[in-house]
């Protein structure tokens, strides 16, 4: 399958500052990124969809103002947690998807605010 | 109601044994249908695709029951390697997200 790194693959940091992390498909064009969140013992949960070179489209009870989301480009798409708090702390995955219509996971981030 | 729903369990199974996981889902609108295996503190894999006539890959079948909105997994001859956390996934229309189970952990011991 496409490969697609994510980075970086955890992060540690205080609370109210920003964390960026930083997806990109290696081998295929991603059209169409989806970022999730997973919290332990929880399923994945879609935060966003974002179309190359489009506004995100956020699910019902994500903040886009502090979930910002870029993809400027069709291999890369970045997800900016604006003024963490612990209650952001989780493991942050993207997934891309091109003109085949499978998705392509990320390795995923792990973010700990303290 | 939750999308797709899955039986958390642990199931804790004996090496060689068998293993059935269910899933149900909501959506009648959906299309596509996935078992995707998760290992602790790492991204989902693919695991198979699910169809209606049923579908087997080596150790593992899965089916899928439009009718009732049901999906199973087996899992024959358990391998300690096959502990981890199966997850249930459906999808609608091209261009829509996976959305998840909340996933069955197994746990194979010997």
């Amino acid at each position: 399958g496409a490969v697609v790194s994510q980075h970086p693959s955890w992060v540690i940091c205080k609370s109210g500052t920003s964390v960026k992390i930083e997806c990109r498909s290696l081998d295929f064009q991603a059209t169409t990124m989806f970022w999730y969140r997973q919290f332990p013992k929880q399923s994945l949960m879609l935060m966003a969809t974002s179309n190359e070179g489009s506004k995100a489209t956020y699910e019902q009870g994500v903040e886009k103002d502090k979930f910002l989301i870029n993809h400027a480009s069709l291999t890369l798409s970045t997800l900016t947690v604006t003024s963490a708090h612990p209650e952001d702390s989780s493991f942050y995955i993207c997934s891309g998807s091109g003109s085949y219509n499978e998705q392509f996971f990320g390795p995923g981030t792990r973010l700990t605010v303290l | 109601r939750k999308e797709v729903e899955q039986d958390p369990g642990p199931f804790n199974v004996p090496e060689g044994a068998t293993v059935a996981f269910n899933c149900t889902y909501s959506n009648s609108a959906s299309q596509s249908f996935f078992w995707y295996r998760q290992d602790c503190r790492k991204e989902p894999k693919l695991l198979m695709s699910v169809y209606s006539s049923g579908n087997e890959d080596g150790r593992f079948t899965a089916q899928l029951n439009r009718a009732s909105q049901y999906i199973s997994l087996l899992i024959r001859d358990s391998k300690l390697s096959d502990s981890a956390t199966y997850l249930c996934v459906v999808k609608g229309q091209a261009g829509t997200a996976l959305i998840f189970g909340k996933g069955t952990t197994l746990s194979v011991s010997s």
